[in-house]
């Protein structure tokens, strides 16, 4: 099916253990982010991307690398987990049309020990 | 900046009952665009409108419906009728006209009750 593909869904990491979250979109969509979800904050913005090779800062970058080199692919580094990071992470995905909203991938659930 | 503004955290209602959630934003840009989103209890979050800062018409959707104000910069959100399977954390969400830098709110925890 079409759509957003996130893994894995849940990972428990240790304090300072690297990781890669992968996102995977197949609809051709130009902006791809991830945003991380915790208890009464919402949905927070950490990078987002408008396209191939070129990816850009959100609300809380800090911690968390990504690259962008393929236009279905957008994965979220963290470079050295902290338990600060546990949290949900969600990738989405758009095109640019008034029509659309945001497509969000289920979600990965990190608990950084 | 842009800001958006959820101030009811959680809302509960018996089924059948109207209920309202407020949205408030706050950005600087004259074209922009605001979302509501629905996050059931399985965790996956749904798109369910979308609509531009030119267009200040009202939007109804079955028992659904969004009451876009400019004046005072709020997108509110009026579920008609409510039923049990409406319960779910709903966020409104802001974005720039170019649609890369979304910003939510903290989003309302709606439970309905049979």
């Amino acid at each position: 099916n079409a759509g957003v593909t996130q893994t894995p869904k849940f990972q428990v990491l240790k304090t300072g253990q690297s990781m890669t979250l992968q996102c995977a979109q197949d609809m051709n969509h130009e902006y791809m982010s991830w945003y991380r979800q915790d208890p009464g904050m919402g949905l927070r913005l950490i990078h987002y991307s408008v396209g191939a090779g070129i990816t850009d800062q959100g609300e809380v970058p800090n911690g968390y690398n990504v690259s962008r080199s393929t236009t279905e692919d957008f994965p979220l580094r963290l470079l050295s987990a902290a338990p600060s990071q546990t949290s949900v992470y969600f990738c989405a995905s758009s095109i640019n049309d008034p029509n659309y909203g945001y497509t969000f991938g289920s979600g990965t659930r990190l608990t950084v020990v | 900046a842009q800001k958006v503004t959820q101030a009811q955290t959680e809302i509960s209602v018996v089924e059948k009952e109207d209920v309202t959630l407020d949205c408030v934003y706050e950005t600087r840009d004259t074209t922009y665009y605001l979302f509501w989103y629905k996050q059931p209890p399985s965790g996956e979050l749904v798109f369910l409108i979308r609509r531009n800062s030119f267009d200040e018409q009202n939007e109804i959707s079955g028992r659904y419906s969004w009451n876009f104000q400019k004046s005072t910069s709020s997108f509110n959100f009026t579920i008609t009728a409510s039923q049990v399977v409406d319960s779910a954390v709903y966020f409104c969400a802001l974005s720039a006209y170019n649609n890369n830098d979304m910003r939510f709110g903290a989003g309302t925890r709606l439970t309905v009750k049979p």
